[in-house]
């Protein structure tokens, strides 16, 4: 009874590296979320999808920044070019419908940029 | 823009103490979640509350939904040091999928 799982868990890119992140709902879920969380800060919503498609990017800046949920396999959150500020924790999170239902989470990635 | 604020922001007791902490917003949820983080992990999900004045127990923890749907709190009764982390809020706007997160609250019982 798998839950949600992600990896790497701790991922290290020297600036203008790219970043790739990978989520692997819970059985059975159709639904992904990505939150980004700064130190000692809430998390923020960043992007949330379906199979094959984004429902809600409006939380991801426009550039360097983009997700997939593909037929088969995980979700990726991939980050172009990476900058010191990017340095955050990413969690995903997935849930079996909509409408505010129960999102579980991943352990995160903690991606440090040097 | 909705907000959900939480209070305290950090609360240190000793073992055997009661606590209540509180999520509080001027927008309506459809739902509201609660979830407890510890360093490193990612948030785990305690309860959901759907309906306005719903009270849920999860053993030493009471939930409690307002009757408005804007704000819930949550009460440790004889806490633990194994209650020690980050208790979280998230709520869900009426007919949305995108979760809104409290500002959160660190709890360290100390033995």
């Amino acid at each position: 009874n798998a839950g949600v799982m992600q990896n790497p868990r701790h991922l290290v890119r020297r600036r203008g590296q790219e970043a790739r992140l990978r989520c692997s709902p819970m059985k059975g879920h159709s639904h992904v979320y990505w939150y980004r969380q700064l130190p000692e800060e809430g998390l923020k919503f960043m992007v949330y999808l379906q199979k094959e498609n984004i429902i809600d990017e409006s939380g991801m800046p426009k550039e360097r920044f983009s997700a997939e949920f593909p037929k088969e396999g995980p979700s990726i959150l991939r980050i172009q070019q990476v900058v010191r500020g990017d340095s955050a924790a990413y969690f995903c999170a997935s849930s079996s419908g909509t409408g505010g239902g129960p999102q579980y989470f991943g352990p995160g990635t903690r991606l440090l940029v040097l | 823009t909705q907000l959900l604020e939480q209070s305290p922001q950090f609360l240190s007791i000793q073992e055997g103490e009661n606590l209540t902490v509180y999520c509080n917003s001027s927008s309506v949820f459809s739902s509201l979640q609660w979830y407890r983080q510890e360093p490193g992990e990612g948030p785990v999900l305690l309860v959901t509350v759907v309906t306005g004045g719903e009270v849920k127990k999860l053993k030493r923890l009471t939930f409690q939904f307002g009757d408005a749907r804007k704000d819930s709190s949550l009460h440790i009764t004889a806490a633990q040091p194994g209650d020690t982390g980050l208790y979280l809020c998230a709520g869900a706007a009426p007919g949305t999928y995108k979760y809104i997160f409290g500002t959160g609250t660190r709890l360290k019982v100390l033995a």
